[in-house]
């Protein structure tokens, strides 16, 4: 079965620090395609980055960046130097091959930046 | 990045009302989009797939009478709450993906109350 896991409910990270998001997919597919979303308070969803299983190169998109091991099927988001705005719910997310672009979601992590 | 218009941002109706939800690709084209409810604290729990000129797929056990779907054009699609319960109350939000695929583009969401 296809899936995501997101293993950290909750996370508190003082300001400044880089976190890592954890985020794990289980499929079968050769070709598929990872996300990471963030949801702030206000409910909206923030594409952050994306990764194809076929990518060479890890994503990176300004501060995020995903650290993406193929053989352990895992695919980490790593926010550098993190600010109190990052505070919010992350979710991880999987595309697999002949979706029709359909996702399947991790449970999601909540972020919070301690000043 | 593309953006997806989502209108209204937030409803109230009275129980046995039906309620239509609009979500528009505003800079690129969207043969098929997704709509999603999200409980508190929860993922995202995909309802339907709405596809341009044809009848939207749906999830196992939402019912396609009461959450009517209609993709009109390449830009707009809706979602219509027909005879509202308190139960449908919810945040419902759909996305788009690009013709890559690689991007997907939600909307800023719908606070449904039902009262």
């Amino acid at each position: 079965a296809q899936k995501i896991t997101q293993t950290q409910p909750g996370m508190f990270v003082q300001e400044k620090e880089a976190v890592t998001l954890d985020c794990t997919y289980d499929t079968s597919d050769p070709s598929y395609g990872l996300f990471w979303y963030k949801q702030p308070s206000s409910g909206e969803m923030i594409f952050l980055i994306y990764q194809g299983s076929y990518d060479q190169q890890n994503a990176t998109e300004g501060r995020y960046s995903l650290n993406f091991q193929k053989a352990r099927k895992s695919a980490n988001l790593v926010i550098s130097a993190s600010q109190l705005g990052d505070s919010a719910m992350y979710f991880c997310a999987m595309r697999p091959m002949d979706s029709n672009y359909q996702l399947i979601w991790g449970a999601g992590t909540k972020l919070i930046i301690k000043p | 990045g593309a953006v997806v218009s989502q209108h209204p941002s937030r409803v109230i109706c009275k129980s046995g009302t039906s309620v239509k939800i609009e979500c528009r690709s505003l800079d690129f084209q969207a043969t098929t989009m997704f709509w999603y409810r999200q409980f508190p604290k929860k993922s995202l729990m995909l309802m339907a797939t709405s596809n341009e000129g044809s009848k939207a797929t749906y999830e196992q056990g939402v019912e396609k009478d009461k959450f009517l779907i209609n993709h009109a054009s390449l830009t707009l699609s809706t979602l219509t709450v027909t005879s509202a319960h308190p139960e449908d109350s919810s945040f419902y939000i759909c996305s788009a993906p690009t013709s890559s695929g690689n991007e997907q583009y939600f909307g800023p969401g719908t606070r449904l109350t039902v009262t």
